[in-house]
């Protein structure tokens, strides 16, 4: 089945520690998202990518890196840089018209 | 910029209609979505709108109009399983080509 997916489902994080979240899509999509949500809140816009190795930063890039080395896979690596990751953090896809959004199904991370 | 405003909570009756509001500013308007996300889970696409009007989709229907940056989402016959934060998402033409996404709304379906 055509998809993406998301792993790992449930991260923890110690103070100081680098992790990276992975995204991989099997749907032939170009271009990938990396949003973050809060509880009660909507999604907002690490960074982007409309094409394999070129990414943009969105609206709250800092402390987050990512990579885009193959059309497939598009990581996203929460530094230690990012003083309060504890979130819900979704990775998607988009086709070449904008109706064809795909999301993962999210990976919870948890500082302690 | 961008700029996209919903209400924070609603709370209805089931089997009742209800009618979620979304105001957005924005340049290079093209196009508003609406998803459903239930708790934990990932947003779930329920309706696109580009032009002016009014769009139907069994129980849920979306209206835009893109002079007043208006839009609404209609849930009629409303169900138990309909309680879930409503999310509305404006796309742009203008450089990046990402939807830009409101707070939510998150509905309660009382009994």
């Amino acid at each position: 089945d055509g998809g993406i997916t998301q792993s790992p489902k449930y991260l923890f994080r110690k103070e100081g520690q680098n992790v990276t979240l992975s995204c991989e899509q099997n749907l032939n999509h170009d271009a990938m998202y990396w949003y973050r949500q809060d509880p009660g809140q909507g999604l907002r816009l690490i960074y982007y990518s409309q094409i394999v190795n070129d990414f943009q930063k969105g609206d709250i890039a800092e402390g987050y890196s990512v990579s885009r080395e193959k059309k497939e896979s598009f990581p996203l690596t929460v530094t230690s840089a990012q003083k309060n990751p504890t979130a819900f953090y979704l990775c998607a896809s988009m086709g070449p018209r904008a109706l064809l959004i795909y999301f993962g199904e999210g990976s919870w991370l948890t500082v302690v | 910029g961008q700029n996209i405003d919903q209400p924070t909570e609603m709370t209805a009756t089931e089997g009742a209609i209800v009618q979620i509001n979304c105001t957005y500013q924005t340049s290079g308007f093209n196009g508003l979505f609406w998803y459903q996300q239930h708790a934990g889970e990932a947003p779930t696409f329920l309706s696109y709108n580009v032009l002016d009007g009014l769009e139907e989709k069994g129980r849920f229907s979306s209206f835009l109009s893109r002079s007043k940056g208006y839009s609404y989402l209609l849930l009629k016959e409303l169900q138990m399983k309909d309680s879930a934060s409503y999310l509305c998402a404006v796309s742009s033409d203008t450089g990046r080509r990402a939807l830009t996404f409101g707070s939510g709304t998150r509905l309660q379906v009382q009994p």
